[in-house]
C-alpha cells in the first residue's frame, strides 16, 4: 500500500543531532506532519505544517521539507526522545491520508 | 481541552462487523473539524481508515476495499467506525483523532487512547 519511505531506524548518542527523513516524488508540493509515539502511547504531533512546532514540544524538534525529502531534527537529543516517529501528508490526488512506515529512534 | 475517548468491543468473530465508537468532549464535533479514525497493527505503522466532516461527508482510504463506513452523531458529539467482513489482519489498534485546523491538510491531534481489537474465533 501507499506509503512514504521512512529509514526503519535511526540511532544516536545523547546530546548530539538525530535526522530522521520522510521521502516521496515532489514531497516539498505537500504538507508534511511528524509525530511522536512512545510505547503504549498514541502518537503525539511534534511537528505540523512543515516546520511549526506545537507548545508544549522543545526547540530541539525542527522540521523542514524540500525536492523529494521532508526532515525532522532533534538536536541535543534526550534519552526521552527515544521513541518512533511518522511523517504524514494529504495526498490530494486521491483524498487520503497517508504515513510514513515509521523511524525507531534509540538513543545510544 | 478536547479530548477523545474510543470504545466498543474489543473481540471480533472473523467475518462479523468491527464496531466503534469515539465520544468527543470539550469541543463540539459540530465544529469546522474533520474526524478521523486510524489504526496500528501489533508491531507496525500507522494506517488511515477514514474521516468524516460533521455534513456526514466521509473520505475513505481505498485500501479497506469498500468495507469501512464513518457515521457522525452530532447530538451526542460522537462518531462511529464500521468495518466489515472482518478478518485476522484487522486486529489492531484503533486510534480515533482530530483533524486540526480547517480542512483534510490538517494535522491529528488530539488522539484516543486507542481501544484494541482482535479478530478471532
Amino acid at each position: 500500500s501507499y506509503a512514504l519511505t521512512q529509514p526503519p531506524s535511526v540511532s544516536v548518542a545523547p546530546g548530539k543531532t538525530a535526522t530522521i527523513t520522510c521521502g516521496e516524488d515532489n514531497i516539498a508540493t505537500k504538507t508534511v506532519h511528524w509525530y511522536q509515539q512512545k510505547p503504549g502511547q498514541a502518537p503525539v504531533v511534534v511537528i505540523y505544517y512543515d516546520t511549526d512546532r506545537p507548545s508544549g514540544i522543545p526547540e530541539r524538534f525542527s522540521g523542514s521539507n524540500s525536492g523529494n525529502t521532508a526532515t525532522l531534527t532533534i538536536s541535543r537529543v534526550e534519552a526521552g526522545d527515544e521513541a518512533d516517529y511518522f511523517c504524514q501528508v494529504w495526498d490530494s490526488s486521491s483524498d487520503r491520508r497517508v504515513f510514513g512506515g515509521g523511524t525507531k529512534l534509540t538513543v545510544l | 481541552q478536547v479530548q477523545l475517548r474510543e470504545s466498543g468491543p474489543g473481540l471480533v468473530k472473523p467475518s462479523g462487523t468491527l464496531s466503534l465508537t469515539c465520544a468527543v468532549s470539550g469541543a463540539s464535533i459540530s465544529s469546522h473539524n474533520w474526524w478521523a479514525w486510524v489504526r496500528q497493527s501489533p508491531g507496525k505503522g500507522l494506517e488511515w481508515i477514514g474521516e468524516i466532516y460533521p455534513s456526514g461527508n466521509a473520505l475513505y482510504n481505498p485500501s479497506l476495499k469498500g468495507r469501512v463506513s464513518i457515521s457522525v452523531d452530532k447530538s451526542n458529539d460522537h462518531f462511529s467506525l464500521k468495518l466489515y467482513s472482518v478478518t485476522a489482519a484487522d486486529t489492531a489498534l484503533y486510534f480515533c483523532a482530530r483533524v486540526a485546523s480547517s480542512g483534510t491538510v490538517g494535522w491529528l491531534d488530539p488522539w484516543g487512547q486507542g481501544t484494541l481489537v482482535t479478530v478471532s474465533s
